[in-house]
């Protein structure tokens, strides 16, 4: 796959689990992205990196932990979870100023 | 905070009818509203977007219409074929951000044969 990669595509794992997402741009873009797509509503952000920033939804709980080493990858630490957070979590890449965002294929995470 | 309202949630129409989905949205400042196209099991694609600058753009069989007086844009799609089938999303951009969206819900679009 060329574009937007996410590892790995499908991930199950229990409450006590400790994992991460992986995301990496090959666009040049210096914008990356975190979302959570629950059934029937919106994409919901979790976190936003573009250039210096970091921006993050408030609503997210800290057992999500983002880490952006560079403008190519962008990683969610996972730790503790609920079942609730099962999900698909999309990862997207933009050139800030542009506002047009390319989305990876997805992690989809199930929370047992 | 600012939102996006999509409708239908569901829409299902005949091959070969036209598909029309509508947004609103209500941050003023809003100037860049892109559609994409999630279908089944895959990434969501952008297939036609539109400027505050603009009120109309046509790509082939999709376009996108803006009124910025109302806040709401709709996309059309003509002569629809099975591969429409999908789910659609509309986003506004963060007025105040040159690289954020505020996305509708989504509209599940089914092509009857």
């Amino acid at each position: 796959e060329t574009g937007v990669t996410q590892t790995p595509r499908h991930l199950v794992m229990g409450m006590t689990n400790k994992k991460s997402l992986k995301c990496e741009q090959h666009l040049g873009h210096n914008a990356m992205y975190w979302y959570k797509q629950s059934a029937k509503k919106p994409l919901e952000l979790m976190f936003v990196y573009s250039l210096e920033e970091r921006v993050e939804n408030n609503s997210v709980p800290s057992r999500f932990s983002p880490e952006c080493p560079n403008s190519s990858h962008l990683f969610l630490h996972l730790h503790t979870l609920q079942p609730e957070d099962s999900a698909l979590y999309l990862c997207a890449s933009g050139l800030a100023g542009s506002n047009e965002q390319f989305f990876g294929p997805g992690t989809r995470l199930t929370v047992l | 905070g600012e939102n996006v309202e999509q409708h239908p949630s569901t829409l299902s129409v005949q091959e070969g009818d036209s598909a029309v989905i509508k947004c609103t949205y209500s941050d003023s400042a809003s100037n860049y509203f892109p559609w994409y196209k999630q279908e089944l099991g895959k990434r969501p694609q952008l297939i036609i977007d539109i400027r505050s600058n603009v009120g109309e753009k046509k790509d082939q069989r999709i376009a996108v219409t803006l009124n910025k007086t109302a806040k709401h844009f709709s996309l059309h799609i003509t002569e629809t074929q099975p591969e429409d089938s999908a789910v659609y999303f509309c986003a506004a951009s963060l007025g105040w951000s040159n690289y954020q969206l505020i996305w509708g819900a989504g509209t599940k679009l089914i092509i009857k044969p």
